[in-house]
Protein backbone atom coordinates (compact mmCIF):
# COMPACT_ATOMS: atom_id res chain seq x y z
CA UNK A 1 0.00 0.00 0.00
CA UNK A 2 0.80 3.56 -0.67
CA UNK A 3 2.86 5.30 2.17
CA UNK A 4 3.51 9.09 3.12
CA UNK A 5 6.52 9.92 5.08
CA UNK A 6 5.80 13.46 7.34
CA UNK A 7 8.57 14.46 10.11
CA UNK A 8 7.27 14.61 13.29
CA UNK A 9 7.99 17.72 13.86
CA UNK A 10 9.02 21.67 12.52
CA UNK A 11 10.26 24.24 14.46
CA UNK A 12 10.11 28.30 13.07
CA UNK A 13 10.40 31.35 14.38
CA UNK A 14 7.72 34.27 13.69
CA UNK A 15 8.50 35.63 10.06
CA UNK A 16 10.16 33.08 8.78
CA UNK A 17 9.35 30.61 6.24
CA UNK A 18 8.20 27.04 6.92
CA UNK A 19 8.52 23.66 4.82
CA UNK A 20 6.54 20.49 5.63
CA UNK A 21 7.48 17.20 4.12
CA UNK A 22 5.47 14.85 2.67
CA UNK A 23 7.54 11.89 1.17
CA UNK A 24 5.82 8.95 -1.51
CA UNK A 25 6.96 7.43 -4.04
CA UNK A 26 6.80 9.23 -7.56
CA UNK A 27 4.26 11.50 -5.28
CA UNK A 28 4.63 14.34 -8.38
CA UNK A 29 2.31 11.93 -10.54
CA UNK A 30 -0.52 12.74 -7.63
CA UNK A 31 -2.69 15.48 -7.03
CA UNK A 32 -1.46 16.40 -2.91
CA UNK A 33 -3.79 18.03 -0.20
CA UNK A 34 -2.99 19.58 2.72
CA UNK A 35 -4.92 20.10 5.87
CA UNK A 36 -4.40 21.74 9.11
CA UNK A 37 -5.75 20.79 12.57
CA UNK A 38 -5.44 22.37 15.77
CA UNK A 39 -6.51 21.14 19.29
CA UNK A 40 -10.07 19.97 19.68
CA UNK A 41 -10.75 21.04 15.96
CA UNK A 42 -11.53 19.38 12.52
CA UNK A 43 -8.88 19.22 9.64
CA UNK A 44 -9.04 22.36 7.59
CA UNK A 45 -8.10 22.73 4.38
CA UNK A 46 -5.35 24.73 3.30
CA UNK A 47 -3.76 23.67 -0.11
CA UNK A 48 -5.51 21.18 -3.06
CA UNK A 49 -4.22 19.86 -5.85
CA UNK A 50 -0.57 20.94 -4.55
CA UNK A 51 -0.39 24.20 -4.89
CA UNK A 52 -4.09 25.84 -4.63
CA UNK A 53 -5.54 27.57 -2.35
CA UNK A 54 -9.38 27.47 -0.86
CA UNK A 55 -10.79 30.93 -1.04
CA UNK A 56 -10.16 32.03 3.06
CA UNK A 57 -6.61 30.77 3.19
CA UNK A 58 -3.97 33.17 3.14
CA UNK A 59 -1.53 33.24 0.37
CA UNK A 60 1.07 32.44 2.48
CA UNK A 61 0.31 28.92 2.08
CA UNK A 62 1.91 27.06 -1.06
CA UNK A 63 2.77 24.14 -2.29
CA UNK A 64 5.02 22.24 -5.09
CA UNK A 65 5.19 18.69 -5.30
CA UNK A 66 7.46 17.07 -7.68
CA UNK A 67 9.77 13.57 -8.00
CA UNK A 68 9.45 11.76 -4.21
CA UNK A 69 8.32 14.65 -2.35
CA UNK A 70 5.16 17.52 -1.80
CA UNK A 71 6.26 20.24 0.34
CA UNK A 72 3.88 22.65 1.87
CA UNK A 73 5.55 26.20 2.27
CA UNK A 74 4.43 28.40 5.30
CA UNK A 75 5.69 32.41 4.54
CA UNK A 76 6.05 34.46 7.15
CA UNK A 77 4.73 32.67 9.99
CA UNK A 78 2.02 33.45 12.49
CA UNK A 79 1.79 32.01 15.76
CA UNK A 80 -1.61 31.29 14.85
CA UNK A 81 -0.30 29.36 12.09
CA UNK A 82 0.56 26.49 14.85
CA UNK A 83 -1.07 23.12 14.23
CA UNK A 84 -0.67 19.74 12.71
CA UNK A 85 -0.38 19.30 9.22
CA UNK A 86 -1.34 16.21 7.70
CA UNK A 87 -0.86 15.48 3.49
CA UNK A 88 -3.28 13.79 1.36
CA UNK A 89 -3.55 11.22 -1.95
CA UNK A 90 -5.40 9.53 -3.18
CA UNK A 91 -3.97 5.77 -4.10
CA UNK A 92 -5.70 5.62 -7.12
CA UNK A 93 -3.55 1.91 -7.51
CA UNK A 94 -5.48 0.60 -4.93
CA UNK A 95 -9.40 0.95 -5.21
CA UNK A 96 -9.73 4.68 -4.33
CA UNK A 97 -8.27 4.66 -1.27
CA UNK A 98 -7.07 7.33 0.57
CA UNK A 99 -3.60 8.13 2.51
CA UNK A 100 -2.72 10.07 4.97
CA UNK A 101 0.52 11.24 6.25
CA UNK A 102 1.76 10.98 9.67
CA UNK A 103 1.53 14.33 10.49
CA UNK A 104 3.08 16.91 11.41
CA UNK A 105 3.00 19.33 14.61
CA UNK A 106 4.63 23.03 13.31
CA UNK A 107 5.75 24.88 16.26
CA UNK A 108 5.92 28.46 16.07
CA UNK A 109 8.87 29.40 18.46
CA UNK B 1 -23.58 27.12 4.15
CA UNK B 2 -22.09 23.50 4.39
CA UNK B 3 -22.84 21.97 7.05
CA UNK B 4 -21.76 18.56 7.96
CA UNK B 5 -22.99 17.09 11.26
CA UNK B 6 -21.99 13.65 12.71
CA UNK B 7 -24.03 12.08 15.89
CA UNK B 8 -24.60 8.54 16.68
CA UNK B 9 -21.04 8.05 19.02
CA UNK B 10 -20.42 6.59 22.13
CA UNK B 11 -19.00 3.90 24.65
CA UNK B 12 -19.70 0.41 23.48
CA UNK B 13 -18.25 -2.86 24.37
CA UNK B 14 -15.81 -4.50 22.52
CA UNK B 15 -18.00 -6.90 20.18
CA UNK B 16 -20.57 -4.62 20.23
CA UNK B 17 -22.27 -2.33 17.11
CA UNK B 18 -22.62 1.30 16.76
CA UNK B 19 -24.29 3.39 13.96
CA UNK B 20 -22.81 6.68 13.33
CA UNK B 21 -25.28 9.16 10.95
CA UNK B 22 -23.74 12.48 9.28
CA UNK B 23 -26.65 14.92 8.38
CA UNK B 24 -25.18 17.18 5.49
CA UNK B 25 -26.27 20.71 4.19
CA UNK B 26 -26.05 23.15 2.40
CA UNK B 27 -25.12 21.05 -0.82
CA UNK B 28 -26.27 19.18 -3.30
CA UNK B 29 -25.32 15.80 -1.38
CA UNK B 30 -26.08 13.32 -3.89
CA UNK B 31 -23.40 15.16 -6.40
CA UNK B 32 -20.52 14.38 -3.77
CA UNK B 33 -18.12 11.14 -2.56
CA UNK B 34 -18.21 11.31 0.67
CA UNK B 35 -16.19 9.36 3.42
CA UNK B 36 -15.71 8.71 6.78
CA UNK B 37 -12.22 9.81 8.68
CA UNK B 38 -11.36 8.71 12.14
CA UNK B 39 -8.55 9.99 14.30
CA UNK B 40 -7.52 7.73 17.38
CA UNK B 41 -6.70 9.93 20.77
CA UNK B 42 -3.60 11.72 20.38
CA UNK B 43 -2.98 10.19 16.81
CA UNK B 44 -2.91 11.17 13.02
CA UNK B 45 -6.07 11.18 10.88
CA UNK B 46 -6.90 7.49 8.97
CA UNK B 47 -9.22 7.10 6.25
CA UNK B 48 -12.28 4.55 6.79
CA UNK B 49 -14.55 4.43 4.13
CA UNK B 50 -15.49 5.92 0.70
CA UNK B 51 -18.64 5.82 -1.06
CA UNK B 52 -19.62 7.45 -4.55
CA UNK B 53 -22.65 9.45 -4.93
CA UNK B 54 -25.13 7.10 -5.75
CA UNK B 55 -23.65 4.23 -3.35
CA UNK B 56 -22.60 2.37 -6.55
CA UNK B 57 -19.32 1.96 -5.57
CA UNK B 58 -17.74 1.74 -1.58
CA UNK B 59 -14.03 1.33 -0.65
CA UNK B 60 -12.69 0.55 2.74
CA UNK B 61 -9.61 0.72 4.76
CA UNK B 62 -7.76 -3.01 5.67
CA UNK B 63 -8.49 -3.19 9.27
CA UNK B 64 -12.20 -2.24 8.87
CA UNK B 65 -13.51 -4.47 6.27
CA UNK B 66 -16.06 -7.24 7.01
CA UNK B 67 -16.70 -5.16 10.23
CA UNK B 68 -18.06 -1.59 8.83
CA UNK B 69 -20.54 -0.48 6.29
CA UNK B 70 -20.54 3.32 4.58
CA UNK B 71 -23.78 3.91 2.51
CA UNK B 72 -25.61 7.12 2.04
CA UNK B 73 -29.42 8.10 1.72
CA UNK B 74 -29.72 10.40 -0.54
CA UNK B 75 -33.16 11.27 -0.19
CA UNK B 76 -32.16 12.62 3.26
CA UNK B 77 -29.00 13.94 3.10
CA UNK B 78 -27.51 11.45 5.32
CA UNK B 79 -24.34 9.67 5.28
CA UNK B 80 -23.82 6.15 7.77
CA UNK B 81 -21.76 3.86 9.31
CA UNK B 82 -22.66 0.70 10.36
CA UNK B 83 -19.96 -0.23 13.02
CA UNK B 84 -19.89 -4.11 13.95
CA UNK B 85 -17.48 -6.54 15.92
CA UNK B 86 -15.95 -3.30 17.35
CA UNK B 87 -12.33 -3.31 18.90
CA UNK B 88 -10.31 -1.29 21.03
CA UNK B 89 -8.55 0.05 18.61
CA UNK B 90 -11.51 1.13 16.87
CA UNK B 91 -11.57 4.09 19.52
CA UNK B 92 -11.36 7.43 17.63
CA UNK B 93 -13.32 10.51 17.19
CA UNK B 94 -15.31 9.79 13.42
CA UNK B 95 -15.39 12.82 10.94
CA UNK B 96 -17.54 13.01 7.66
CA UNK B 97 -16.05 14.69 5.29
CA UNK B 98 -16.93 15.51 1.50
CA UNK B 99 -14.55 14.86 -0.90
CA UNK B 100 -14.46 17.09 -4.12
CA UNK B 101 -13.82 14.68 -6.55
CA UNK B 102 -13.44 10.84 -7.01
CA UNK B 103 -9.63 11.66 -6.68
CA UNK B 104 -9.99 15.28 -4.76
CA UNK B 105 -9.54 16.78 -1.60
CA UNK B 106 -11.67 17.06 1.43
CA UNK B 107 -12.87 20.30 1.65
CA UNK B 108 -15.98 20.14 4.31
CA UNK B 109 -15.49 18.26 7.44
CA UNK B 110 -18.09 17.48 10.70
CA UNK B 111 -17.00 18.41 14.23
CA UNK B 112 -16.48 14.65 14.66
CA UNK B 113 -18.38 12.22 17.07
CA UNK B 114 -16.16 10.23 19.91
CA UNK B 115 -16.25 6.37 19.83
CA UNK B 116 -15.43 4.66 22.77
CA UNK B 117 -14.68 1.38 22.66
CA UNK B 118 -14.24 -0.06 25.74
CA UNK B 119 -15.13 -2.84 29.05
Amino acid sequence: SYVLTQPPSVSVAPGQTARITCGGNNIGSKSVHWYQQKPGQAPVLVVYDDSDRPSGIPERFSGPNSGNTATLTISRVEAGDEADYYCQVWDSSSDHRVVFGGGTKLTVL
Amino acid sequence: EVQLVESGGGLVQPGGSLRLSCAASGFTFSSYWMSWVRQAPGKGLEWVANIKQDGSEKYYVDSVKGRFTISRDNAKNSLYLQMNSLRAEDTAVYYCARATGAYGSFDYWGQGTLVTVSS
